[in-house]
């Protein structure tokens, strides 16, 4: 069965840089017909699309995160990351990285605070 | 306006239906997108329900009753979550979801579904 597990730090300074890794087991991210990436959620909110990434090098973003965000694989170890550049308290939320749609991790909460 | 919107809560009784709806935006061509599906309960990540595109494109995820099921209506330029023979463990948050060619993944702000 595959599993996405999140890993990172839960606090992140304001003007700091978020990375967060994700590591699959079960399965490979350079699998054809998958995409892979990262999705939030705020505190009592809704989702937002973060970034995907496709097994043959494409990256997508999400227009309003572009230019601050970005998503790299590590094939050799089956894990991909994300970079936040820039944190503001508006990016405290539960991250999820997730196979686009059917398999999502469990989620780890990253607060942005001084 | 958003590319997707739902209504933000929803009531019915146990062993009825419900319908969830997802509504696009009226310049979004609804035929030519996937609508999936997520079912969220407090504390815990979504769970991916169906994607529904047409008959012939479909999907229900892996261990989905097959009370959960979807469909579109065109005249409303929505996808519709149907839930049939309500259970008091289908109350949760209801998310639907499509892949715009220039917004990217997007999604609807949520249904809650209360059953009562």
């Amino acid at each position: 069965q595959l599993q996405l597990q999140e890993s990172g730090p839960g606090l992140v300074k304001p003007s700091d840089t978020l990375s967060l890794s994700c590591s699959v087991s079960g399965g490979s991210i350079t699998s054809p017909n998958y995409y892979w990436g990262w999705i939030r959620q705020s505190p009592g909110k809704g989702l937002e699309w973060i970034a995907y990434f496709y097994y043959s090098g494409a990256n997508y973003y999400n227009p309003s995160l572009e230019g601050r965000v970005t998503i790299s694989a590590d094939s050799s170890n089956n894990r991909f990351s994300l970079r936040m550049i820039s944190v503001t308290a508006a990016d405290t939320a539960v991250y999820y990285c997730v196979r686009h749609a059917d398999f999502w991790g469990l989620g780890t909460l990253v607060t942005v605070a001084s | 306006q958003a590319v997707v919107t739902q209504p933000s809560s929803l009531s019915a009784s146990p062993g009825a239906s419900a319908s969830l709806t997802c509504t696009v935006r009226s310049d979004v061509n609804l035929g030519n997108y996937r609508i999936y599906w997520f079912q969220q309960k407090p504390g815990s990540p979504p769970r991916y329900l169906l994607r529904y595109n047409s008959d012939s494109d479909k999907e229900r995820g892996s261990g989905v009753p097959s009370r959960f099921s979807g469909s579109k209506d065109a005249s409303a330029n929505a996808g519709i979550l149907l839930i049939s023979g309500l259970q008091s463990e289908d109350e949760a948050d209801y998310y639907c979801m499509i892949w715009h060619s220039t917004a990217g993944v997007v999604f609807g702000g949520g249904t809650k579904l209360t059953v009562l």
